[in-house]
């Protein structure tokens, strides 16, 4: 089973739309997550932390399920510029980064 | 005012050649870490690097030599590049346990 597991997709949207990605993971020990963008042929960079209480930051929610090793990302209101591959990481002895979830979104 | 810069940024060279690319942070962390990212889009951990000493080593062919001068540089040798070598590896620093900052990548392609 890999450490850190995500749907590929792609995901394609519309504009507006609400959109949401899961991620699962093997390690019960993990110990912080987060959520990261990757645009076509740039670097990751960090979207948000993912905290056991639920955190929010505008459109988008982030949301940890410790009991079923969880984390989702929901974004609303789908822009164009979210266009992206969103990869959920998983702190342990190092950073382990899921395969990502590509998102399309269309006019 | 890059905080995690990497040189190259594209490198194309032949098999059998030997390479390195450079990395430097200017955030104070003193965590470094080397990423390969292949084909398929997978980000893959290499090497890991605490206050310039070796934490993490993954299962990397021995072809690949990491070295830190400093706590703010984390280089990357390879020897006999192969065609399999072909990717983008991106350095990336981070806090002590916490989220990374990554550079921009250097796109290696092995011909």
């Amino acid at each position: 089973r890999k450490e850190v597991e995500q749907d590929p997709g792609p995901f394609n949207v519309p504009e507006g739309a609400t959109v949401a990605f899961n991620c699962t993971y093997s390690n019960s020990a993990s110990q912080s997550f987060f959520w990261y963008r990757q645009d076509c042929r740039k670097e990751p960079k960090l979207l948000m932390s993912v905290y056991s209480s639920g955190n929010e930051d505008g459109r988008f929610t982030a949301q940890l399920n410790r009991a079923s090793q969880y984390i989702s990302l929901l974004i609303r209101d789908s822009k164009l510029s979210d266009s992206a591959t969103y990869l959920c990481v998983v702190l342990t002895d190092k950073l382990i980064f899921g395969t990502g979830t590509r998102l399309q979104v269309f006019p | 005012d890059t905080a995690v810069s990497q040189t190259p940024k594209y490198l194309v060279t032949q098999m059998g050649n030997d390479k390195s690319i450079k990395c430097e942070q200017n955030l104070g962390h003193d965590t470094m870490y080397w990423y390969k990212q292949d084909s398929k889009k997978f980000l893959k951990i290499m090497f890991s690097y605490n206050n310039k000493e070796l934490i993490i080593n993954e299962t990397v062919p021995n072809r690949f030599s990491p070295k830190s001068p400093d706590k703010a540089h984390l280089n990357l040798h390879i020897n006999s590049l192969e065609l399999g070598d072909s990717a983008v590896y991106f350095c990336a620093s981070s806090p002590t346990n916490t989220e990374a900052f990554f550079g921009q990548g250097t796109r290696l392609t092995v011909v």
